[in-house]
């Protein structure tokens, strides 16, 4: 089976940075991602991580510890538009496409 | 942005009648799914589709059939809708298996 955790809800200031926890259990691992998604709109991409270690793409970085099923999405310089929730999400078995997705973390970045 | 519509944005019907959700992409790809997204659930997979009259089923499939005709369209029915599948349906496309892409959803209720 596959269980994919994260915290329901997090609150964090503007300006300030957040880190957002995923942790997995799935039978097999091929490549972790993460997605936000504003309410009443499409996830949109943010990263993908296949390999251990840390991934940056401008004040979004991605985190990943195969051995230890886990995964973080740190944001920093945080504004109010980063108020949506994340999407953590892993692709199981090699060579299939299936993503199983978490149930997302709210953030709510208050002034 | 990938280039996604999905049809119709907003539908309400009645238990017991057949509903189809169309997803239409510009972009080629070769692979399409479609995911319903529930409170407390997160995003699901339906069915997904890896080809023009190829497709397979993901995890909650029960209730819904699909078909692909042609590259840039894949179509969800629910041949007897029922009030369990009142949910927003998200389809998304990927070129290779690797990052998937989102449409802009479609909230169906069955009343």
């Amino acid at each position: 089976g596959q269980n994919i955790d994260q915290p329901t809800e997090m609150t964090a200031t503007e300006g300030a940075i957040v880190q957002i926890n995923c942790t997995y259990q799935t039978s097999g691992f091929n490549g972790l991602f993460w997605y936000q998604q504003h309410a009443g709109e499409a996830p949109t991409f943010l990263s993908y991580n296949v390999l251990d270690g840390l991934e940056e793409k401008g004040r979004f970085s991605s985190f990943l510890s195969r051995s230890k099923g886990y995964s973080y999405l740190l944001l920093k310089e945080l504004q109010m538009k980063d108020s949506a929730s994340y999407l953590c999400a892993v692709r199981g078995r090699t060579g299939a496409n299936n993503l199983f997705f978490g149930t997302g973390t709210r953030l709510t970045v208050i002034p | 942005d990938a280039g996604i519509t999905q049809s119709p944005r907003h539908k309400v019907t009645e238990t017991g009648t057949p509903v189809t959700l169309r997803c239409h992409q510009t972009e080629n790809h070769r692979y399409m799914y479609w995911y319903r997204q529930d409170p407390g659930h997160g995003l699901r997979l339906i069915h997904y589709s890896y080809g023009v009259k190829d497709t397979d089923k993901g995890e909650v499939s029960d209730g819904y059939s699909v078909s692909r005709s042609k590259t840039e369209d894949f179509l969800l029915t629910l041949e007897s809708a029922t009030s369990s599948q009142t949910s927003v349906y998200f389809c998304a496309i990927s070129e290779t298996t690797d990052t998937q892409y989102f449409g802009p959803g479609t909230r169906l209720t069955v009343l």
